[in-house]
């Protein structure tokens, strides 16, 4: 499996952008980088993806070096809802599979 | 958005019996879906791959007569832990793909709470 390392946890105060890296230096040219989160007690959701280009969406942004070899998620202004498991995956043959995420912490 | 249901939420077991969860692609349909199981402070483990009209893919050391799985329709994918033991206890969640930017990503459910005593 590709695999992701990311920071165990991180802290960020409410209001306040949260830059969430991730390094995948084994990446292959057909993967893609996706996102997913984690709120307690509940399914994970997809928050973005993206293959060369940086990408939007209403959740986030995706900055994807030009080597590939390293992402960061970005989510503008920070709420307590922000607080989850954010999960780095490199998808390979369609199947999720889910390392150990950071935990990111919101302090109001 | 896309919407992935489980049934039940949550099931308190007695050791021995079998418990079957259900997971629904609400508004779209699925040919394979996903299961994974997640202990407390862990992250979710990739269980097997749903398929419908064939047999399901199970992770290596995965025991799939313990861990029966049917996909029965477009929409429904069933998990049924047979005698269940209380080291079954676990959050269990399936997830089922929709096209993106020429990528499927997955919508999650809410998670099944199995508790056996």
């Amino acid at each position: 499996d590709a695999k992701t390392t990311q920071p165990n946890s991180m802290e960020s105060n409410e209001e306040e952008p949260v830059h969430l890296p991730c390094n995948h230096s084994t990446i292959s040219g057909t993967d893609y980088i996706h996102w997913y989160r984690q709120l307690p007690s509940q399914g994970p959701e997809y928050v973005i993806h993206g293959l060369t280009s940086n990408v939007n969406n209403r959740m986030a942004s995706l900055a994807i070096a030009e080597d590939r070899k390293s992402s960061t998620l970005i989510l503008h202004r920070a709420t307590l809802r922000d607080a989850a498991v954010y999960y780095c995956i490199l998808n390979r043959d369609d199947k999720i599979i889910f390392g150990k995420g950071t935990r990111l912490h919101i302090l109001p | 958005g896309a919407v992935v249901s489980q049934h039940p939420s949550r099931v308190i077991c007695k050791s021995g019996t079998s418990v079957k969860i259900e997971c629904r692609s609400l508004d779209f349909q699925a040919t394979t879906m996903f299961w994974y199981r997640q202990f407390p402070k862990q992250s979710l483990m990739l269980m097997a791959t749903s398929n419908e009209g064939s047999k399901a893919t199970y992770e290596q050391g995965v025991e799939k007569d313990k861990f029966l799985i049917n996909h029965a329709s477009l929409t429904l994918s069933t998990l049924t832990v047979t005698s269940a033991h209380p080291e079954d206890s676990s959050f269990y969640i399936c997830s089922a793909p929709i096209w993106d930017r020429e990528q499927e990503t997955q919508y999650f459910g809410p998670g099944t709470r199995l508790l056996v005593l």
